[in-house]
């Protein structure tokens, strides 16, 4: 596609529930971020998949989330047994990645509520 | 204390003036990038800056690596214009570039 494309666009989940949130990143680019605001807040980082490098998870607030990222493109972002302060819009963000310095592109965000 | 400080979190102007966003960090860096977030709406790339300047249309960014500072210009501000503006830094891990560190960004409001 055109630019990176997440679904789904709004989620609400019930408390305890699980949910999978999608990217698809531009193709060709390497590098996938996945960060999270919530209201009125700054980009938190979640996660960073370059290539086939082992991810950088160091920004996972809880071993409930996991990210995974099959054959270099799509990711999944995992929220286990879900909380109300896992409430927040996820974004993800694609480049050309390595140690190229391009410019970002973002998602239009899953916007996640648990109820 | 943050790794990258924006200031001021908070502006208001009225159309037509000039407009200063600045963001100072402590890490090295390879690259800054300069993101715009409409509210509501997704987030853009401005600028991508690792030295000197650019220009892109009334959006002037700047760049100092000695001070680690850069700054965001906007000339002859419309209230179009009104949006959060996130400065990012990649950080440089000795030859391997990584994860991108943000800003907490500055809300623009510009009055007509």
């Amino acid at each position: 596609g055109a630019g990176v494309s997440q679904s789904p666009s709004n989620k609400v989940t019930e408390k305890g529930k699980d949910v999978e949130l999608r990217c698809d990143p531009i193709s060709g680019h390497t590098a996938l971020y996945w960060y999270r605001q919530s209201l009125g807040q700054g980009l938190e980082f979640l996660i960073y998949f370059q290539g086939n490098s082992a991810p950088d998870k160091s920004g996972l607030p809880s071993d409930r989330f996991s990210a995974e990222r099959t054959g270099g493109s799509v990711s999944t972002l995992t929220i286990q047994r879900t909380q109300q302060e896992d409430s927040a819009v996820y974004l993800c963000a694609s480049s050309l990645g390595g140690r190229r310095n391009s410019p970002l592109h973002f998602g239009n965000g899953t916007r996640l509520t648990v109820t | 204390k943050n790794e990258v400080e924006q200031s001021p979190q908070n502006l208001t102007a009225q159309e037509g003036e000039f407009i200063t966003i600045n963001c100072s960090y402590s890490v090295g860096i390879s690259a800054l990038h300069w993101l715009q977030q409409h509210p509501g709406g997704g987030i853009v790339s401005l600028f991508m800056l690792s030295s000197g300047k650019k220009k892109h249309g009334r959006l002037i960014a700047t760049i100092n690596i000695q001070e680690k500072h850069s700054s965001l210009h906007i000339t002859a501000s419309h209230p179009r214009d009104s949006a959060v503006y996130i400065c990012a830094v990649r950080r440089y891990y000795g030859g391997a570039t990584n994860k991108l560190i943000f800003g907490t960004g500055t809300l623009l409001a510009v009055q007509p």
